[in-house]
């Protein structure tokens, strides 16, 4: 049973504090993606990554980098949050091939002040 | 760029009747992957159904299936039977079939079942 564990539900952090959120996946899964989700605009694509060491820009990757130093961890870094970056973050992991599902984790909701 | 438009941000239906969603995308691609996931409240989005583009037979899943018009760019989704824990936002999603592993989401379509 896949399972994707993100390292806190509920964070509250002040502006221009340094974010991590932390994922890991157990099913050896190959890529790795991060989201923010917002009303309205549904879920967009911040960074993702196909490979250990490996990163792609998504939609949205302004004020945030990533890093993932092992195969099943992938982290997301907010270097300043601002308030804009208030929001429900998503993590999701899939394996290499069009119809294999995506499996997602539980959310972190993070809360800039 | 792929976009993913989902029209209707609210629905909401009576118990045991038969709602659909609908889904419409852009895309130059002649092969793709269509999906439909599902998000109950505060709980993990969950994958619901999903579709090849060059495979033309629309899937079925129980009480889930599709309504696919490749021409049309369209891909809905119909829930027979409603039950109250079909009460979520469905979000539409759409993939490239080669390159990266990149999902694109519509904008999600929040159903509610009414008792």
């Amino acid at each position: 049973d896949v399972k994707v564990t993100q390292s806190s539900r509920y964070l509250v952090k002040r502006t221009g504090e340094k974010v991590f959120l932390e994922c890991v996946q157990d099913m050896d899964h190959e890529n790795m993606f991060w989201y923010r989700q917002d009303p309205g605009l549904g879920l967009r694509l911040i960074y993702f990554s196909y490979d250990v060491k490996m990163k792609e820009k998504g939609d949205i990757p302004e004020g945030y980098s990533v890093s993932r130093e092992k195969k099943e961890r992938f982290s997301l870094i907010l270097e300043s949050a601002s308030t804009n970056q208030t929001s429900m973050y998503l993590c999701a992991s899939r394996l290499t091939g069009g119809l294999y599902e995506q499996y997602f984790g539980p959310g972190t909701r993070l809360t800039v002040t | 760029a792929q976009t993913v438009t989902q029209s209707q941000p609210e629905m909401s239906v009576q118990e045991a009747e038969t709602v659909t969603l609908s889904c419409t995308y852009d895309t130059s691609e002649s092969n793709y992957y269509l999906f439909w996931y599902k998000q109950p409240p505060s709980r993990q989005m969950i994958l619901v159904i999903r579709q090849e583009a060059y495979k033309q037979q629309n899937v079925t899943e129980n009480r889930f299936s599709v309504n696919f018009q490749k021409a049309a760019k369209s891909f809905s989704l119909k829930i027979s039977d409603s039950q109250l824990g079909d009460t979520a936002m469905y979000f539409c999603a759409f993939m490239k079939n080669f390159g990266n592993e990149k999902l694109t989401f519509g904008t999600g379509t929040r159903l509610t079942i009414i008792p």
